[in-house]
């Protein structure tokens, strides 16, 4: 089956470093979503993607959607401590038949 | 408007016990997801309705669970006889549409299974 793969697992970083997580599907997707999960919270909806090559932009962080539409990516710049959470990809198949499949996320500890 | 709304937020109970967990989803959407989590896990698909038709379930469902959306409203996700593995966090969630589309988590109900 599908499955979609996050590295890294963790990423500690200093406060004002840039972070970045990178996402893998093994199937191509018909788009990609970004979520973000707090400690202790819920998986809140970032932002999705939809075609080949795209870029979006929110504040700080850049969200692309690789060209073959099989990975993606999320830069974070000049993190802050309320960027803290674990960021997850997920998509569903190029098909669209499938339910979204969530990669494991990428936990980030921003250290003031 | 709304979010997804689920209850109870947090469920302690003995081995073999049964439990049922209710989600509220967001009122014009018409896809309902059960999802489950663990720690240092993403969420894991169980199940979809779309509206009162439960239309997949995944292997991880085994028959201790299942779930119901009779009116296409609200649902219910009962675990029967739990089992230690059985603690986690499940996620209802909604969307209005197919796959493609976004869809909203509430808040989760934890279950530690002692």
């Amino acid at each position: 089956g599908q499955q979609v793969m996050q590295i890294p697992q963790y990423q500690h970083v200093q406060e004002g470093e840039d972070f970045t997580t990178y996402c893998n599907s093994s199937t191509t997707l018909s788009n990609i979503q970004w979520y973000k999960q707090r400690p202790g919270g819920h998986p809140v909806f970032l932002i999705q993607l939809v075609k080949s090559g795209e870029v979006k932009k929110q504040k700080r962080l850049t969200f692309q959607f690789g060209e073959a539409k099989k990975n993606s990516s999320l830069h974070i710049t000049a993190t802050q401590t309320t960027d803290v959470g674990t960021y997850f990809c997920a998509g569903p198949s190029s098909s669209g038949n499938t339910p979204l499949v969530f990669g494991k996320g990428t936990r980030l500890s921003v250290i003031a | 408007d709304t979010g997804v709304s689920q209850n109870p937020r947090h469920k302690i109970t003995k081995r073999g016990q049964n439990v049922t967990f209710r989600c509220d989803p967001i009122s014009e959407h018409n896809r309902l997801y059960w999802y489950r989590q663990t720690l240092g896990q993403g969420p894991e698909f169980l199940t979809y309705f779309q509206n009162e038709a439960q239309l997949e379930k995944s292997r991880l469902l085994s028959d201790r669970f299942s779930a119901e959306r009779p009116k296409g409203s609200f649902s219910t996700l009962e675990i029967q006889r739990t089992e230690q593995g059985d603690s986690a966090m499940y996620l209802c969630a909604s969307s209005n549409g197919g796959f493609g589309n976004t869809i909203y988590f509430g808040e989760g109900s934890w279950l530690t299974v002692v």
